[in-house]
């Protein structure tokens, strides 16, 4: 299973586009990138998931660049509702995956 | 709607004595499992279960047992819970093939 890396923390301010990067740098052929999203006391909820290039939802965009081992969720102009854990994950569809501990990402008015 | 759904969301217990937390899914996923959480940690997986009457093992299983007789239904059960079991638990279901997990809002347990 693929491990990941990203901050631990980031702050930003309200209307601000917001990037949070995730290094994957063992990923498999068949894995692909997920993101979730945590508020406090609540289950985590998808954000967008991709496998190579660019993914754009109405919520996010997630980049992944030609050689994988790295990928950037951006959340554009972010509210102060966007607080919360991102967690970024990387795995086979049909395997289970591992949680670190996300990133925590503060947004100020 | 679609959901998942636990029960309790709270519970104070104590040492020793035996409980059991349920989940439900109304999406017909073949898929169900059980994190737990702890401050400062992501979601570590206790049990998980492909299908009826399939279930196996996660990251930390220990003290926890599961069943999986209907497709709706994966309850957690702690024979005899413990302190260290004080946590956060969250059951979520999905497709098999298909990433995509859907939780539940979160059991908070306190074993005293």
């Amino acid at each position: 299973l693929a491990k990941t890396t990203q901050p631990i923390s980031m702050d930003s301010y309200e209307g601000q586009e917001v990037n949070i990067t995730c290094s994957h740098n063992n990923i498999a052929t068949n894995d692909y990138i997920t993101w979730y999203q945590q508020f406090p006391s609540q289950g985590p909820r998808f954000i967008i998931q991709g496998y190579k290039t660019k993914v754009t939802n109405e919520v996010a965009s997630l980049f992944i660049p030609a050689d994988r081992k790295s990928s950037t969720l951006s959340l554009p102009r972010v509210s102060l509702s966007d607080t919360a854990v991102y967690y970024c994950l990387v795995g086979d569809k049909n395997y289970q995956l591992i949680w670190g501990a996300g990133t925590k990402l503060i947004i100020k008015p | 709607e679609a959901q998942v759904t636990q029960n309790p969301r709270y519970l104070i217990t104590v040492t020793g004595k035996k409980l059991t937390v349920t989940c439900s899914q109304n999406m017909n996923h073949e898929y169900m499992s059980w994190y737990r959480q702890d401050p400062g940690l992501g979601l570590r997986q206790i049990y998980y279960s492909m299908n009826v009457e399939v279930t196996d093992k996660g990251d930390v299983p220990e003290g926890y047992k599961v069943s999986r007789k209907e497709k709706r239904n994966f309850p957690l059960i702690l024979e005899s819970p413990s302190p260290n079991q004080t946590s956060l638990y969250f059951c979520a279901s999905r497709m098999t093939g298909v990433e995509t997990q859907y939780f539940g809002p979160g059991t908070r347990l306190l074993v005293l």
